[in-house]
């Protein structure tokens, strides 16, 4: 199962809005409403930023969004402030033995 | 609060059996609702699911890692286990343990919350 593919790097000011995509195939991002988003900083566990697509848990701001189109989901971060600087991760189910199939990530730069 | 916490060497030799456990606390893993994963990273590169089991006991894993993979649930500890068997330098990476959301039984791709994660080096 190949990994979700992203830009490996996205940038934006403080203020400004930024949307990182995530493109995977039928099998997966296309085939299923799992598609789940994680923000890293360095030396951190992930966090859950997004899930089944476009919820966001508890505590999370609503400055981060989510949308899927086709083969493609799509993380939205509004209003871009300096601690969203770090990597962001999708995820999704994939309906065949892997189950569960990762993008590369890209890093985000707030400038 | 759930809390997950890894726990196992850091240092494992090549051929050898890479075995980390999860404590997991403030949730029951015997309650259902959830599956307990274990996902990794290389050092400087993206995740790698590696598997998850239910509370009934069923696993699944990650083709590639199948064969060597095993995971297995402690319900009296409430923790769960992680054995890599035949370990090379490749597996070197920052294993974490993870809760999953399930709905009716299905894996819903909702990884949260995560363990700090550990560091597992391989090298003779």
């Amino acid at each position: 199962q190949s990994a979700l593919t992203q830009p490996p790097s996205a940038s934006g000011s403080p203020g400004q809005s930024v949307t990182i995509s995530c493109t995977g195939s039928s099998s997966d991002v296309g085939g299923y409403d799992y598609v789940s988003w994680y923000q890293q900083h360095p030396g951190k566990a992930p966090k859950l930023m997004i899930y089944e697509v476009s919820a966001r848990p508890s505590g999370v701001p609503d400055r981060f969004s989510g949308s899927k189109s086709g083969n493609t989901a799509s993380l939205t971060i509004s209003g871009l402030q300096t601690e969203d600087e770090a990597d962001y991760y999708c995820s999704s189910y994939v309906g065949s033995n892997n189950f569960v199939v990762f993008g590369g990530g890209t890093k985000l730069t707030v400038l | 609060q759930v809390q997950l916490q890894e726990s196992g060497p850091g240092l494992v030799k090549p051929s050898q059996t890479l075995s980390l456990t999860c404590t997991v606390s403030g949730a029951s893993i015997s309650g259902g609702g959830y599956y307990w994963s274990w996902i990794r990273q290389h050092p400087g590169k993206g995740l790698e699911w590696i598997g998850y089991i239910y509370y009934n006991g069923n696993t699944y894993y990650n083709q590639s890692l199948k064969s060597r993979s095993t995971i297995s649930l402690d319900r009296y500890k409430n923790q769960f286990s992680l054995n890599l068997t035949s370990v090379t330098a490749a597996d070197t990476a920052v294993y974490y343990c993870v809760r999953e959301k399930a709905i009716f039984g299905v894996a819903t791709n909702c990884f949260d919350p995560w363990g700090q994660g550990t560091l597992v080096t391989v090298s003779s």
